[in-house]
């Protein structure tokens, strides 16, 4: 499954907490990607990393920040948690020959109650 | 922006039969069409994938073709069984200098009934 790691796989919050989430990856791949899964919305880009400290926005960046301190890490942070980021958040990473094709980790998923 | 628009959002059909799913996109710079499986409570896996350059993609009982004047691409699965039910999802690239990007649509259930 392509090297990719998420943790934690499972959590529960409260509102109002702060709550990171990890991807790591074992491939050293350029290109990560954060994602998160609600029913009849599909995935939805929350944020992505095209290098060390090079991330940008997706379309649902807002209450989220992310950081990639090295190529194996990518961290996304909700700073103060609410219920509406319930939610299962997928990483994916693709690498530069192919960059476009994405490759999915185990996902985490998170109650904020 | 882009934006995807897949149908049916479920789909149910008798195992041996055919099953297609449909999607549409708006930008016309996209390039790279995946498909994605999701079965429950894992992660999403491709299955299939095609480039703009070509119109159809075939891997055993997959296939995707590609209208790119219509802006449509769509999925066929063949003599259906019951390990194909799952989510399936179509995204559409957008071509960016430092990452591609994909934009999903919002999935189709497929449930094949033995």
């Amino acid at each position: 499954d392509a090297g990719i790691t998420q943790s934690p796989r499972h959590k529960v919050t409260e509102t109002g907490t702060p709550v990171t989430l990890r991807c790591h990856q074992t491939e050293n791949h350029r290109y990560m990607y954060w994602y998160r899964q609600d029913p009849g919305h599909g995935l939805r880009l929350i944020h992505y990393s095209y290098g060390v400290k090079d991330t940008d926005k997706g379309e649902v960046s807002d209450g989220y920040s992310v950081s990639r301190s090295k190529t194996e890490d990518f961290l996304l942070t909700l700073e103060s948690a609410t219920s509406s980021q319930t939610s299962v958040y997928f990483c994916a990473i693709s690498d530069g020959l192919d960059q476009e094709t994405q490759y999915f980790g185990p996902g985490t998923r998170l109650l904020v109650l | 922006g882009e934006n995807v628009e897949q149908h049916p959002s479920t789909l149910s059909v008798q195992e041996g039969d055919s099953a297609v799913i449909k999607c549409t996109y708006s930008d016309s710079a996209s390039n790279y069409f995946p498909w994605y499986k999701q079965e429950l409570g894992k992660r999403p896996q491709l299955i299939i994938d095609i480039r703009s350059n070509v119109g159809e993609k075939k891997d055993q009982r997959i296939a995707v073709t590609l209208n790119k004047t219509a802006k449509h691409f769509s999925l066929h699965i063949t003599e259906t069984q019951p390990e194909d039910s799952a989510v399936y999802f179509c995204a559409a690239s957008i071509p960016e200098n430092q990452g591609g990007k994909l934009i999903f649509g919002q999935g189709t259930e497929l449930s094949v009934k033995p």
